[in-house]
């Protein structure tokens, strides 16, 4: 099946930073979303991203479909931020859904 | 707009109890699912349904049954609750399948002793 990393696993910064969230995925896909899981578990969707570039606010991401990846940013980067950032994949099939990767856990200091 | 919904947020179940979690959606979406995560995990799909009246199992099935009689409602029940799900459960719907954004519920926590 489809395989989706992440990186960094891990990633901590001093509020204002500014920091790149790589996901890397295997096979073609339908389908490419970024989320925002915060400290209460809750989901947030911030970007379906299949291909090409995107933006909302201090949040931007793009997508090379070509090359299987996608990069999520984050500029002058706030305590709210901090959470688990999640990448999705979908192809299309039957029997599958949204293959999420690990994620990456930003921890944002004052 | 409430979105996705669900019932309840949180449940303690002993050993061998059964129960129902509710997913509502009141954005007219065609294909709903249900998911779990376990702790370090990403999210696994447990069942999906497309459309209206029709279900299909994911990765992680057993143990687990569903009903989607209403466009607006996806039911997920466990037949005899056990240790191994325990778990946080989501609910996500799409307007069209898996090329279309999925959007999540807010997630039932569920403990099983």
């Amino acid at each position: 099946g489809i395989q989706v990393e992440q990186s960094p696993p891990d990633l901590i910064l001093q509020e204002g930073a500014n920091s790149t969230l790589r996901c890397n995925f295997s096979d073609s896909v339908n389908n490419l979303q970024w989320f925002h899981q915060n400290p209460w578990g809750q989901l947030i969707n911030l970007f379906y991203i299949p291909s090409g570039t995107k933006q909302n606010g201090r949040l931007s991401a793009t997508t090379v479909a070509t090359e299987r990846y996608s990069l999520l940013y984050i500029s002058s980067s706030q305590t709210t931020d901090s959470g688990v950032y999640f990448c999705a994949v979908a192809i299309d099939q039957a029997g599958t859904a949204l293959i999420f990767g690990k994620g990456t856990t930003l921890s944002v200091s004052s | 707009n409430a979105g996705v919904t669900q019932t309840p947020k949180f449940q303690v179940l002993k050993t061998g109890q059964s129960m129902t979690l509710q997913c509502a959606q009141d954005m007219n979406h065609n294909s709903m699912y249900w998911y779990r995560q376990d702790p370090g995990m990403g999210l696994r799909l447990i069942y999906y349904s497309a459309s209206e009246g029709t279900t299909d199992k994911g990765e992680v099935p057993d143990g687990y049954n569903v009903s989607r009689l209403k466009k607006q409602n996806f039911l997920l029940g466990l037949e005899s609750a056990a240790p191994s799900q325990t778990s946080v459960y989501f609910c996500a719907s799409s307007y069209s399948g898996l090329r279309g954004e999925q959007y999540f519920g807010p997630g039932t926590r569920l403990t099983v002793t």
